[in-house]
């Protein structure tokens, strides 16, 4: 079946704009993370959404990020009034419930967005 | 915080021969210890995962073992091939649904 898909794979924008990514799950993957990965480093976590509740969103840097799952499927990352240390890649992954306390699923990335700030 | 060390960074291996990769993690309520293999330019992906109640797993060339007392988990590559060339991952469950992520080691195979 399809993967875990994002849009736009790339986005440049100028300093002060806003920018929206999106993230399409698999299909019946009711857990949702939004990461940002820098080269050679590997993936922060920003949110996490079971359903369309965003349950922990500790890792947003500050509140010009935001997301939001409306429908416990799409996502969309929001960036306000980006700046240049914005710039990464930021991949979405999904995965299975993490059912029975403790038990973690594996998680499957999307192809992720890369976003230059100028 | 909960932080997990992944070491070394960069691992240079003639074709062949093994490849061991060590993560040490912090919170010991941590259950669920993922490796993903990220090729240059691709996503990650998991290549084999072992829960807290085992010690060890192997898959064909692949293998992880769990010290849950000295909280350290380690990967390992026996006749190694040029398609293992990759960033590897390890990570470390912490409030059920979260990882936590190694910086990554980048296995470079010889020929």
């Amino acid at each position: 079946g399809a993967g875990v898909s994002q849009s736009p794979r790339y986005k440049v924008t100028k300093r002060g704009q806003d920018v929206a990514l999106r993230c399409d799950p698999i299909s019946g993957h009711v857990s949702l993370y939004w990461y940002r990965q820098a080269l050679g480093q590997g993936p922060e976590f920003l949110t996490y959404f079971n359903y369309e509740a965003q349950q922990d969103k500790s890792g947003l840097p500050n509140d010009r990020f935001s997301a939001e799952r409306p429908e416990g499927s799409i996502s969309t990352l929001t960036i306000q009034r980006t700046e240049q240390r914005d710039s990464a890649m930021y991949r979405c992954a999904s995965s299975q419930p993490t059912g029975l306390a403790g038990v973690s699923y594996e998680q499957y990335f999307g192809p992720g967005t890369r976003l230059t700030v100028t | 915080g909960e932080n997990v060390e992944q070491h070394p960074s960069t691992l240079s291996v003639q074709e062949g021969d093994s490849a061991v990769i060590k993560c040490t993690y912090s919170d010991s309520a941590s259950n669920y210890f993922p490796w993903y293999k990220q090729e240059l330019g691709k996503r990650p992906q998991l290549i084999i995962d072992i829960r807290s109640n085992v010690g060890e797993k192997k898959d064909q060339r692949i293998a992880v073992t769990l010290n849950k007392t000295a909280k350290h988990f380690s990967l390992h590559i026996t006749e190694t091939q040029p398609e293992d060339s990759a960033v590897y991952f390890c990570a470390a469950s912490i409030r059920d649904y979260q990882l936590i992520w190694g910086a990554g080691t980048k296995l470079i195979i010889k020929p």
